[in-house]
């Protein structure tokens, strides 16, 4: 079975700029759920989606939303980039329950110059 | 506010020998435990997993140990092995808050042949 897998590995932005990342779970997984990781704070959660609603959603700017598509594939969108948006950005996929074990993908590196 | 911390940012061991990494947590309403792995510009690996109903749960040559009254748990390789040199990072959710995972801020192990 295939794993998480996320597009693209690496970006480059400027500034201002907006950007959108995408994440195809495991088949017959429903839930995905979205992580920044910095070396400063570590991985943090950005929101949760399950059946294209947000279920869950941590303490992150409005500048970061997400959406989820009917094939459970999910987006998420950085509006006005800025430095410290720099990172490493995970989603992980599971089956329903909050106690699923959450697999994660391989993450898009995102540089804001 | 931490509430999943892993005081050890790294630890070395030799190859053969027993690894033993620590995770302290101060949220009792924490329900599920996992260990995950980490290696440089690849996303967290599932390991194990534990229940909080649970005191053991055994996989190979992962065993991982929850001391509720310790609010404590750790992770057992056994032997370890230099492909085992990796980032470890322990996580938890809370029942109904969907998808969120919440993150040590991991520590770092270097198994020596």
């Amino acid at each position: 079975k295939a794993g998480v897998t996320q597009t693209p590995r690496y970006l480059i932005k400027t500034r201002g700029q907006q950007v959108t990342l995408s994440c195809s779970p495991i088949s017959g997984h429903r839930s995905v759920s979205w992580y920044q990781q910095t070396p400063g704070q570590g991985l943090q959660f950005l929101f949760e989606y399950f059946s294209e609603t947000q279920r869950n959603k941590g303490n992150f700017p409005g500048r970061f939303s997400g959406r989820q598509f009917s094939n459970s594939r999910s987006e998420m969108n950085v509006s006005t980039l800025e430095l410290g948006d720099s990172a490493l950005y995970l989603c992980a996929s599971s089956f329903v329950q909050s106690t699923d074990t959450q697999y994660f993908g391989p993450g898009t590196r995102l540089t804001v110059l | 506010d931490q509430q999943v911390k892993q005081n050890s940012p790294s630890l070395s061991v030799q190859e053969g020998r027993i690894s033993i990494l620590n995770c302290d947590y101060t949220n009792s309403m924490f329900d599920y435990f996992l260990w995950y792995k980490k290696y440089p510009a690849e996303g967290p690996t599932f390991l194990i997993s534990i229940s909080s109903i649970k005191d053991k749960n055994e996989d190979g040559r992962f065993t991982v140990f929850l001391n509720k009254s310790a609010k404590h748990l750790s992770l057992h390789i056994v032997p370890s092995q230099p492909g085992d040199s990796a980032v470890y990072f322990c996580a938890a959710s809370v029942p109904g808050n969907t998808g969120k995972l919440i993150f040590g801020q991991g520590t770092t192990l270097q198994v020596k042949p």
